[in-house]
């Protein structure tokens, strides 16, 4: 059974561009969840989609999107980047039953470097 | 809001010590609890979980209790091994209907041989 997979793995872009960051979860995970990991504020959540819907949302600046499509694959975006925004974006998959004790599969990460 | 506190890293222990690495949370509600892995380059494993006062998580050697009382999830293991080298995080879910982790800020463990 394949793992949640995201790509690129590595991206380094300037200030003042935008990025888009791919998750595929597991088959038959309908939930994606994303994460920002950084040295100085540890790992704090982006947002979750469920069903091409997003069902829960973090404390970022409207510069951070996403969306999900049919086949429950996931992207990110961040435009207008900034030099903090240079940090591990982690997603992870999980069925989606809203159940508080569900495991989450979490990907490799795309290591984000903004110059 | 939820919050998790794990104790401050880094730890480095010689092989075959004892480990333990506290977490305390605060939750509105019922949470469920977890311990993360995260290996060199890696994403997060799941090391163990536990979803209701008193139960106990395991999983390779590593152990952790859900106290409610003390509002703790301590992680622990009685003989580590260099292969246990990683980040450890403990992590709460408390959002019934959506999927949502609040992570503590990871503890380093170097084990040394």
């Amino acid at each position: 059974k394949a793992g949640v997979t995201q790509t690129p793995r590595y991206l380094i872009k300037t200030r003042g561009q935008q990025v888009t960051l791919s998750c595929s979860p597991i088959s038959g995970h309908r939930s994606v969840s994303w994460y920002q990991q950084t040295p100085g504020q540890g790992l704090q959540f982006l947002f979750e989609y469920f069903s091409e819907t997003q069902r829960n949302k973090g404390n970022f600046p409207g510069r951070f999107s996403g969306r999900q499509f049919s086949n429950s694959r996931s992207e990110m975006n961040v435009s207008t980047l900034e030099l903090g925004d240079s940090a591990l974006y982690l997603c992870a998959s999980t069925l989606g039953s809203g159940n508080k004790g569900t495991e989450a599969f979490f990907g490799q990460g795309t290591r984000l470097t903004v110059v | 809001g939820d919050s998790v506190t794990q104790m401050e890293g880094p730890v480095t222990l010689s092989e075959e010590a004892f480990l333990t690495i506290n977490c305390t949370y605060t939750a509105t509600g019922y949470p469920s609890l977890f311990w993360y892995v995260q290996y060199p380059g890696e994403g997060l494993q799941l090391l163990l979980k536990a979803t209701k006062a008193d139960d106990k998580g395991s999983n390779k050697g590593f152990e952790a209790t859900y106290r409610k009382e003390t509002t703790s999830f301590h992680l622990e293991k009685g003989s580590v091994q260099v292969s246990d080298s990683a980040v450890y995080f403990c992590a709460l879910s408390d959002y019934q209907g959506a999927q949502k982790l609040v992570f503590g800020q990871g503890t380093r463990l170097t084990i040394n041989p």
